[in-house]
């Protein structure tokens, strides 16, 4: 079984540009999420979607980030405009419905603003 | 909110030696979960417990959810340099379904 695939794996931009984070979850999974992790901490939940709604995002900065999962399957995280302090790990995971919470992680999109 | 609190926040051990890590939650979770995090990987899961009281068994590691569903240790019996690693407890809030809130985590280092 296929895990959770994210790209790219690393990103560099300069402050102020747009950039773009994909997450294909595991067949049949419909909860997705977003984390942000900072280096030396735990996953922080930034939006987390059942199908294709987001129904927990009160984490989600929407001032800058927007996310989006059209058909339920794959989705994306946008930062626009990035700033400095966006440098971090981006994580994407899913889940399957059911009595289990358990999440499965992709590998993550390293992020570096300069 | 909710917070997850973990000690220590870093670990040095020697191989052979046994470690463990404790996570206390501010609130009563329905379930406890733990992941480990290879250097440069993504958080894995290790293993789930629901039940007050409840331990679990993966091979060296044994996992303890309290009596109160508050707090939870993962013990490492004999570390091995292969046991490296971040190791992160997560809640979900009272029967929240769905969002897991992270404790920072342990860093454990083992010394061959």
């Amino acid at each position: 079984e296929a895990g959770v695939v994210q790209s790219p794996r690393y990103k560099i931009i300069e402050k102020k540009q747009p950039v773009a984070f994909w997450c294909n979850p595991i067949s049949g999974h419909n909860t997705l999420y977003w984390y942000l992790q900072n280096l030396g901490q735990g996953p922080e939940l930034l939006i987390r979607y059942e199908n294709e709604e987001a129904v927990d995002d009160s984490q989600l900065p929407k001032d800058r980030f927007s996310a989006e999962r059209l058909k339920g399957v794959d989705s994306t995280l946008k930062i626009q405009p990035a700033e400095l302090g966006d440098s971090a790990v981006y994580l994407c995971a899913s889940s399957s419905d059911g009595q289990t919470d358990t999440q499965y992680f992709g590998p993550g999109t390293r992020l570096t603003v300069l | 909110g909710q917070q997850v609190m973990q000690i220590p926040q870093y670990q040095h051990v020697q191989e052979g030696e046994d470690f463990t890590t404790y996570c206390n939650s501010s609130t009563t979770l329905s379930n406890i979960q733990w992941y480990k995090q290879r250097p440069g990987g993504h958080p894995v899961f290790l293993i789930q417990l629901v039940k007050s009281g409840e331990v679990k068994k993966q091979k060296r590691l044994t996992f303890q959810f309290g009596e109160a569903k508050k707090n939870s240790s993962l013990h490492i019996t004999a570390t091995q340099t292969t046991d490296v690693g971040t190791y992160f407890c997560a809640g979900p809030g009272g029967t929240s379904y769905g969002k897991l809130t992270f404790g920072q985590g342990t860093i454990l280092t083992v010394h061959p």
